[in-house]
């Protein structure tokens, strides 16, 4: 039982380039998210997915496309990135969006040049 | 909107105190509220999970306790070790299915 995997676990892109970070839980959970850490400026929610097939915005989703492909993996895509989006992304899961405990991936960190 | 203040933002003790981290959030109507640790360029590692309806939860040294109508919680950390250094975030859950976080408290414990 791996719990929430992450992959890569460090990206350094140059303004413009795209790449897309992949998560992945084996706890059969319904609920996925992505979140940045910054600085300052603590967790932030990008986007989440409730239940499989479906997709919603977070705090700060501009910039930024999710796809969830099944019920095990949620994808984070940076069509165009920017110096703006270098952070550390963590990907979590919950069994049910509103009463779970979320338990949280290893993290990406991503530098954007 | 909520709004989530850990207070302080770091806290250095001498091995074997036992000591008390704060967390208050600006609205009351949670779902619930779960505190995490996070090591230097690790991820987050839940610690608890309080339910709305719950005044507090137990795990091995640590005790964290709710009050909803006052929007505080405590995380109380007993006879305190080196391997207790790390940062502390709390988060709510409310009406939002999103958990909001607070900034954390850096922990130090000197042996």
């Amino acid at each position: 039982n791996a719990g929430v995997t992450q992959t890569p676990k460090f990206q350094v892109l140059k303004t413009g380039q795209s790449m897309t970070l992949q998560c992945a839980q084996d706890m059969n959970h319904n609920s996925m998210y992505w979140y940045r850490q910054d600085p300052g400026m603590g967790l932030r929610l990008i986007y989440y997915s409730a239940s499989e097939g479906t997709t919603d915005k977070g705090e700060v989703p501009n910039g930024y496309n999710v796809s969830r492909l099944n019920k095990r993996e949620f994808s984070l895509r940076l069509e165009s990135a920017a110096p703006s989006q270098t952070s550390v992304y963590f990907c979590a899961s919950s069994a049910q969006r509103d009463s779970n405990e979320q338990f949280f991936g290893p993290g990406t960190r991503l530098t954007v040049l | 909107k909520q709004e989530v203040t850990q207070i302080p933002a770091a806290l250095s003790v001498p091995e074997g105190e036992n000591l008390v981290l704060n967390c208050s959030f600006t609205d009351s109507a949670i779902y619930n509220l779960q505190w995490f640790r996070q090591d230097p360029g690790k991820g987050l590692t839940s610690l608890l999970l309080i339910q709305s309806s719950q005044r507090e939860q137990t795990s091995g040294r640590l005790n964290a306790s709710l009050d909803k109508s006052s929007g505080r919680s405590t995380l109380y950390i007993a006879a305190s070790q080196p391997g207790d250094s790390a940062t502390y975030l709390c988060a709510v859950k409310g009406n939002t299915g999103k958990l909001i976080f607070g900034q954390g408290t850096t922990l130090q414990v000197k042996p």
